[in-house]
């Protein structure tokens, strides 16, 4: 089962507004990364989250986690027409070798 | 160019049929994964690799096996008792330690049986 779980499914947006996608764990994590996905291709990283940290920024990207809640969120902000994808957390245990879980993913899409 | 690459990018195959997808990456990491994507899902691990010779089945290793003889390649055969193969199958690299675990993706190979 996945170790995952991106809430909402599908998210519609204008160009401008933020967008805010948010991911739920089930198990104790080493770290937390979001992913992005384009149609057909392979994931890009975008910014890893570790268990000790709460809030991190990477350009207009903001993640926060909250251990405590199993919990994480993305925030993109001033969004793009570009930014429409697939966005995808995944979580990492150390299970005798470090394991990376991936959820469904959220399905962005952002109108010009 | 460092990087991950998977081959081929499409693949057909007939029903009964193993076929192999390769992945080779030269980020000399040290871990590599599988993964299955089916349309508008997430992804799920196949198998994965933390060292060269040693491999681990993930969630859905069932009509699938790998090898791990070389660090640079970790191919993926899909047998004949998979019985639902069709589907995007991607390939990653990470340096396999807890501390920084970012992985690498190729650009997958898309199986369809026909």
């Amino acid at each position: 089962s996945q170790q995952g779980e991106e809430d909402p499914q599908a998210l519609s947006i204008q160009e401008g507004e933020n967008a805010t996608m948010n991911c739920s764990y089930k198990t104790s994590i080493n770290n937390l990364q979001w992913y992005r996905q384009n149609s057909g291709r392979g994931l890009v990283h975008l910014i890893l989250i570790r268990s000790n940290e709460r809030e991190k920024h990477s350009g207009r990207l903001r993640v926060t986690l909250d251990t405590s809640k199993k919990s994480s969120s993305l925030l993109i902000t001033a969004s793009r027409a570009a930014d429409t994808a697939s966005y995808f957390c995944a979580t990492v245990r150390n299970t005798g070798g470090f394991k990376t879980i991936f959820g469904a993913g959220t399905r962005l899409f952002v109108k010009a | 160019d460092g990087g991950i690459t998977q081959s081929p990018k499409y693949l057909f195959r007939k029903e009964g049929q193993n076929v192999t997808l390769s992945c080779e990456q030269n980020l000399n990491h040290d871990a590599m994964y599988w993964y299955r994507q089916d349309p508008g899902q997430g992804l799920r691990l196949i198998y994965y690799s933390q060292i060269v010779n040693d491999f681990q089945k993930g969630d859905i290793a069932e009509g699938y096996s790998v090898s791990r003889e070389k660090k640079e390649s970790f191919p993926l055969t899909v047998t004949s008792a998979q019985k639902n193969p069709t589907a995007f199958y991607l390939c990653a690299s990470s340096i396999g330690t807890g501390l920084n675990t970012e992985a690498f993706f190729g650009q997958g190979t898309r199986l369809t049986v026909v």
